[in-house]
């Protein structure tokens, strides 16, 4: 099983270009996650979905919008990049069960100009 | 609104020392996850602790949860190097879905 994967893993967005994320897992999750990792700010939540067919705004989600495709996949778009935007990007999948712990991916490594 | 807070951020350590890391939260919440993260990498599950008074233990690692005080603490026994990382606490914010907030991480440097 590949667990959680990401691509890409690096990106270079000028400012105002869009992008997708891609994000799958093999675990048959049906909880997936997007997270941001700045310095200095541990993770911090942007979208979720609980379930396929739907998503909620986490802590962030200004500037971004999610697709959850199917079960196995989660996407996550970046509509007009902006420097802020500059992160790494962290896709996780959980079941809902006894400890729903979260697994995440590699990430993704973007850096708007 | 849910907030969590690890201390210290940064703890340098020298090796076969005891050291302890702190979170705290700010509501109630059902469950408590301590991750760790090498530089570059990314989010390894180390413990949930899903009651009060839960311990976890794991080589030189233990974590406990007190959820009247809503703090968990992380305790590293007789450090050694390969225990640098940093550590990051997380609580389930009580949604669908089981989204979590996270602390900011404390990164923990052993050397001898």
């Amino acid at each position: 099983n590949a667990g959680v994967t990401q691509t890409p893993k690096f990106q270079v967005l000028k400012t105002g270009q869009s992008m997708t994320l891609q994000c799958a897992q093999d675990m048959n999750h049906n909880s997936m996650y997007w997270y941001r990792q700045d310095p200095g700010m541990g993770l911090r939540l942007i979208y979720y979905s609980a379930s396929e067919g739907t998503t909620d705004k986490g802590e962030v989600p200004n500037g971004y919008n999610v697709s959850r495709l199917n079960k196995r996949e989660f996407s996550l778009r970046l509509e007009s990049a902006a420097p802020s935007q500059t992160s790494v990007y962290f896709c996780a999948s959980s079941e809902v069960g006894y400890t729903d712990t979260q697994y995440f991916g590699p990430g993704t490594r973007l850096t708007v100009l | 609104e849910l907030k969590v807070e690890q201390n210290p951020l940064f703890l340098s350590m020298q090796e076969g020392k005891n050291y302890t890391i702190y979170c705290n939260y700010s509501t109630t919440s059902d469950r408590l996850y301590w991750y760790r993260q090498d530089p570059g990498k990314s989010l390894e599950s180390l413990f949930v602790l899903l009651s009060n008074g839960a311990v976890k233990q794991e080589g030189r690692l233990m974590a406990s949860l007190d959820t009247k005080a809503r703090l968990s603490t992380l305790h590293i026994t007789a450090a050694v190097h390969d225990l640098s990382a940093t550590y990051f606490c997380a609580v389930d914010n009580n949604q669908a879905g089981t989204a979590l907030i996270f602390g900011k991480g404390t990164t923990l440097s052993v050397s001898s």
